[in-house]
């Protein structure tokens, strides 16, 4: 079974300023997809950014990247230019793209970042 | 395009109770899938439904269970509710279709708690 690790529970950033989520995971497949949503107080789960594990090229949104070493199942989240509006829990998440499997998602435990201004 | 909705957003039931929670898909997904969310925990998978049959299930009593229909909306039945099923429900959707680009699409929740 697949499992995310979160391990910073809060993390804390100045606006304007650049913040890193960090986020680990242990799988045996070779195919999958990894995720970073974000949940803020109105509870709803919106998708930051995606990254397949195939593509060795690191995605990027905007202010949002990830740095992803599949060798070492780390998925980190970096944030540029920290705006008031990023406050929120963030969540990693993994996904299986084994043929057959489901849109089941393993999510980490969160962490919360808080933006001062 | 309408996104995922929940019904209720929020309820108050008591030990032994039952409860259905409803979701409509967003237009053009035909998968749904339900999480329990603890307070300060990440999202915890229950199970999906695809063409109106489960076809993965979570770490989840048989007390738990689901129906989908054929417009895809989903619900989600739990009998004899106990404490530790006060949690945050969430509902999402998603296509199963080759162009999916893997992301699931999810709901404001309907928030439970069992007193």
């Amino acid at each position: 079974a697949q499992t995310v690790t979160q391990s910073q529970p809060e993390m804390s950033v100045q606006e304007a300023e650049t913040v890193t989520l960090s986020c680990t995971y242990d799988t045996s497949e070779s195919d999958y997809y990894l995720f970073w949503y974000k949940q803020p107080p109105s509870r709803q789960m919106i998708l930051v950014i995606r990254q397949e594990a195939y593509k060795q090229q690191n995605a990027t949104e905007n202010r949002f990247s990830v740095n992803f070493q599949k060798a070492a199942k780390s998925f980190s989240l970096k944030i540029s230019d920290s705006q008031l509006g990023d406050a929120a829990m963030y969540f990693c998440a993994y996904r299986s793209l084994l043929t057959g499997a489901n849109s089941k998602l393993t999510f980490g435990k969160g962490i919360t970042l808080s933006v001062r201004p | 395009e309408t996104g995922v909705t929940q019904s209720p957003t929020h309820l108050i039931k008591t030990r032994g109770q039952q409860v259905t929670l409803r979701c409509s898909s967003q237009s053009g997904h035909n998968t749904v899938s339900w999480y329990q969310q603890a307070l300060g925990q990440g999202p915890q998978f229950i199970f999906q439904y695809y063409r109106e049959e489960e076809n993965g299930r979570g770490n989840f009593p048989p007390r738990f269970s689901g129906l989908q229909f054929p417009n895809y909306s989903s619900e989600l039945n739990v009998n004899a509710l106990e404490l530790d099923d006060s949690a945050l429900y969430l509902c999402a959707s998603s296509s199963s279709t080759p162009t999916n680009t893997g992301e699931l699409f999810f709901g404001e929740g309907s928030r439970l708690t069992v007193l």
